[in-house]
């Protein structure tokens, strides 16, 4: 597609169960990424990729989230046993990284809205 | 570690009144800088960006200034609408400031 996909675009889920939260980049991007943004607050870094070298996991706030991205293209992230505070907005992004400045420019999808009741 | 940050979390501008918004960086070695724009309900979006070599960038209404003797960095958005209400993030690289809330009022 032209943009970033995310799905779903909202998902409500009962306290301790698990989620998967798909991405889809713009077609040719070599780095993915995943943020979280809770309600009135900033971005949170969660997770990197890039072509094929190992991912940048610093952000991953515990192991209950993990995320992998399938030859390249889609990701998806997953939470595991989920709690009231894993409750935000879970946006992807993607970015060519073709060496140039622009290639640094980051695209968004909308987001994934993630209620854990 | 390195970090992206915004001195104001709030601003709210009369409606044709030019806007500020403004950003400190930490990484002296940050070499680009990129501007997002967010609005309810929507992913962060691109509105203009800046290389290190420069210190002026213009845009349609925005412009922004880089001064890297005190790593800060400024959005200046002219005649502000009420279309430009939205959060709006300095970036270098994958990391993010906190974020302005920028509201117009009519």
């Amino acid at each position: 597609g032209a943009g970033v996909s995310q799905s779903p675009s909202n998902k409500v889920t009962e306290k301790g169960k698990d989620v998967e939260l798909r991405c889809d980049p713009i077609s040719g991007h070599t780095a993915l990424y995943w943020y979280r943004q809770s309600l009135g607050q900033g971005l949170e870094f969660l997770i990197y990729f890039q072509g094929n070298s190992a991912p940048d996991k610093s952000g991953l706030p515990s192991d209950r989230f993990s995320a992998e991205r399938t030859g390249g293209s889609v990701s998806t992230l997953t939470i595991q046993r989920t709690q009231q505070e894993d409750s935000a907005v879970y946006l992807c992004a993607s970015s060519s990284s073709s060496g140039s400045y622009s290639g640094n420019t980051i695209y968004f999808g909308e987001g994934s809205w993630l209620t854990v009741v | 570690g390195e970090s992206v940050g915004l001195h104001l979390p709030t601003l709210s501008v009369q409606e044709g009144d030019n806007s500020i918004i403004n950003c400190a960086y930490s990484n002296s070695a940050s070499d680009y800088f990129i501007w997002y724009k967010q609005e309810s309900g929507k992913g962060p979006q691109f509105i203009i960006d800046i290389r290190s070599n420069m210190d002026k960038r213009q845009g349609q209404r925005v412009t922004v200034l880089l001064n890297k003797t005190v790593k800060h960095l400024s959005l200046q958005i002219a005649a502000t609408q009420p279309g430009d209400s939205a959060v709006y993030f300095c970036a270098e690289s994958r990391n993010f400031g906190t974020g302005t809330s920028l509201t117009v009022i009519p």
